[in-house]
């Protein structure tokens, strides 16, 4: 049974450049959401996608963009990096009908932004 | 707004030692809480959760945690830590119809063997 999957596990990019991010969700769930952690901070939600679209949205500006495809897989782009948006970003998936909410968390992209 | 306090950003035990590590969060509604580990180099992995019923839930490796509704709290413990619990520990929340987790900034622990 395969976990979240997520890719690349790290990146380098200079500012103002654009990152696409992608993620795989664990076999039989339709839900993924994006965190981004910052070092030494704790996870910060960015945005959860169910039926290809976007179900609610945290406290980020709209360079943040996301899409979910029908197989369910998410990517994150990000358009005009910053130096700030160096972090570690998180995909997590759940089934989005279910009650329990018990996310499910993908290794990783690490992101560094030059 | 909602947040999510952990009170313990660093702890250091030695081996066999108790642990306890202290979570409060901020929503008057229903919650979902659970606490999540990262252990070095790994991503996150659910260590325990509470939805309803027993406030006292069981989690693995030898975890627990109680829900005290009155003290908005949800504090990890464990009897004897062991030197492979080192890592970081975050305690999250999920507020009402609320989808997104709320986190707080973790807890790193050290454990001497």
């Amino acid at each position: 049974d395969a976990g979240v999957t997520q890719s690349p596990t790290h990146l380098i990019k200079t500012r103002g450049q654009q990152v696409t991010l992608r993620c795989s969700p664990k076999s039989g769930h339709d839900t993924v959401s994006w965190y981004q952690q910052a070092l030494g901070q704790g996870p910060q939600f960015i945005f959860q996608y169910y039926e290809e679209e976007e179900r609610q949205r945290g406290n980020f500006p709209d360079r943040f963009s996301g899409h979910q495809f029908p197989n369910y897989s998410s990517e994150l782009n990000v358009n005009a990096l910053l130096l700030g948006d160096s972090a570690l970003y998180l995909c997590a998936s759940n089934l989005g009908t279910s009650d329990s909410n018990e996310q499910f968390f993908g290794p990783g992209t690490r992101l560094t932004v030059l | 707004a909602q947040s999510v306090s952990q009170h313990n950003h660093h702890v250091i035990l030695s081996e066999a030692a108790s642990l306890e590590l202290g979570c409060n969060y901020s929503y008057g509604g229903t919650v979902n809480l659970f606490w999540y580990v990262q252990y070095p180099g790994q991503h996150l992995q659910l260590l325990l959760k509470y939805f309803s019923g027993d406030p006292l839930v069981k989690g693995i490796k030898g975890f627990e945690a109680e829900f005290i509704k009155s003290k908005f709290s949800f504090n990890l413990r464990k009897p004897s830590v062991q030197w492979s619990d080192t890592a970081e520990y975050f305690c999250a929340v999920h507020a009402g119809n609320n989808r997104k987790l709320i986190w707080g900034l973790g807890t790193s622990l050290a454990v001497n063997p």
